[in-house]
């Protein structure tokens, strides 16, 4: 059974770096088939993909957010995690993790999401 | 900057038919941006619907399909259920891992 749950601060501070876990079951990050991204909504709005790392470590990023954003996985731990610097409350969203699958290009599994509100 | 472009609200009547399209603000959507369909309902995560732009995922009724219709990519709901009332976003395969989202399409059956 597959399944991804992220975890995390609930409320950062404007100006902080937020980290972000995403631990993963049913699968292995080694998974040649499979990668991982981080996937954010703030509320009322719509999904924005922020990240992708795969199986042999190359990482992409969102463009617009790339200088604040990065991603790593540690297999032996079953994580991937995402790391945001310089959190503005804009950044306020539900946090996701899905699963790519390769096959497809298609997210198939999809973390429950972690709210993170930025606030002083 | 690459916008995947989807309308913003749509409304279909119980047991009638839509179609909602998911397009780029400049070129045509292919097979090859492996598009795929997300449905999700408030407080909850996305649930996928179609990938590789017309294979339903396990569990989907086959009263969604998908499919290439024009320039863009089209789901369509068949029989519409008022369960089926939810956002629907699309998503497009840029390459390297690169994903971008629909705007989305927030669906209501009345």
């Amino acid at each position: 059974q597959v399944t991804l749950k992220e975890s995390g601060p609930v409320l950062v501070k404007p100006t902080e770096t937020l980290t972000l876990t995403c631990t993963v079951s049913g699968f292995s990050l080694s998974n040649a088939r499979m990668g991982v991204s981080w996937i954010r909504q703030p509320p009322g709005k719509a999904l924005e993909w922020l990240a992708h790392i795969f199986s042999n470590d190359e990482k992409s990023y969102s463009t617009s957010l790339k200088s604040r954003l990065t991603i790593s996985k540690d297999t032996s731990k079953s994580q991937v995690v995402l790391t945001m610097t310089n959190m503005d409350p804009v950044d306020t969203a539900t946090y996701y993790c899905a699963r790519m699958d390769s096959r497809g290009a298609h997210f198939d599994y999809w973390g429950q999401g972690t709210l993170v509100t930025v606030s002083s | 900057q690459t916008v995947v472009t989807q309308e913003p609200s749509f409304s279909v009547s119980p047991g009638g038919t839509v179609t909602l399209t998911c397009g780029l603000s400049s070129g045509s959507v292919s097979t090859s941006y492996y598009p795929s369909w997300y449905q999700q309902t408030p407080g909850q995560a996305p649930r996928t619907l179609i990938y590789s732009t017309n294979t339903r995922s396990s569990g989907v009724p086959d009263r969604f399909s998908g499919s290439i219709l024009g320039n863009k990519a089209a789901l369509t709901i068949t029989g519409a259920q008022a369960d089926d009332e939810s956002d629907y976003y699309c998503v497009l395969y840029m390459g390297s891992g690169t994903v971008v989202f629909g705007g989305g399409t927030k669906l209501t059956v009345l």
